[in-house]
């Protein structure tokens, strides 16, 4: 129940396109769905974060969309970059519980030139 | 603002030793993690603190591992003796305190590997 999974596990994308990450829940009491970008050899960065009293969340280029029904949510990258190639994790935490984050597996995203 | 700072970098040991990684958090960040991050998953959370005592270490596997945080402000995880299933990066991250939700600011990890 503690769960959270995340697929595609790796995705190419050229420049310009759309890429799009799928994560699913089964816990009801999780209520912070943040996403992580990660780069080799560094840790995870926060990209965007969303909690379920909104459908969507939308910063710069990225969204995040929603389905608290499905307990399903989703990142969005409009016109990808190369230089978003990395690691995109899921995550999702517990209400009071901080920053106790269970993540997802990982999708490794390739932006070609 | 400064980062989560993390040492070693890089530990290689033989099963059967002991190693130690420390970590100091973001000043004023009240809660503090442990994550391991095994190569090609995402973080699984180890330990949490608040300030200088545990809330959550239901998944660290106590016949080997320990941690401590004192004062409140640096904080040491110790494997003793590792296992070669215990080659992973380690990550510490911090956050305010609150119940609310925040983000955590991670490290760069120890990647640690046990031959």
């Amino acid at each position: 129940q503690q769960q959270v999974k995340q697929s595609p596990q790796s995705l190419i994308v050229q420049k310009g396109g759309i890429s799009i990450i799928n994560c699913a829940y089964e816990n009801t009491a999780f209520d912070y769905f943040p996403w992580y970008q990660q780069f080799p050899g560094k840790g995870p960065a926060l990209l965007i974060a969303i909690r379920p009293d909104v459908s969507e969340k939308k910063e710069g280029r990225f969204t995040i969309s929603f389905n608290k029904s499905a307990k399903q949510f989703s990142l969005h990258i409009m016109d990808s970059q190369p230089g978003d190639s990395a690691t995109y994790f899921c995550a999702a935490s517990p209400e009071t519980s901080g920053s106790r984050l269970t993540f997802g597996e990982g999708t490794q995203l390739t932006v070609n030139p | 603002e400064a980062g989560v700072a993390q040492s070693p970098r890089y530990k290689i040991i033989e099963k059967r030793q002991s190693v130690a990684f420390w970590c100091n958090p973001i000043s004023g960040h009240a809660t503090l993690y442990w994550y391991q991050q095994i190569l090609g998953q995402g973080p699984k959370l180890l330990i949490q603190f608040q300030n200088n005592g545990v809330v959550d270490d239901s998944q660290l596997p106590k016949d080997r591992f320990s941690a401590e945080r004192l004062k409140g402000v640096d904080s040491t995880l110790k494997i003793q003796p590792a296992k070669l299933e215990d080659s992973a990066v380690y990550l510490c991250a911090s956050s305010l305190y609150g119940a609310v939700n925040t983000e955590a600011f991670f490290g760069q990890g120890t990647r640690l590997t046990v031959v």
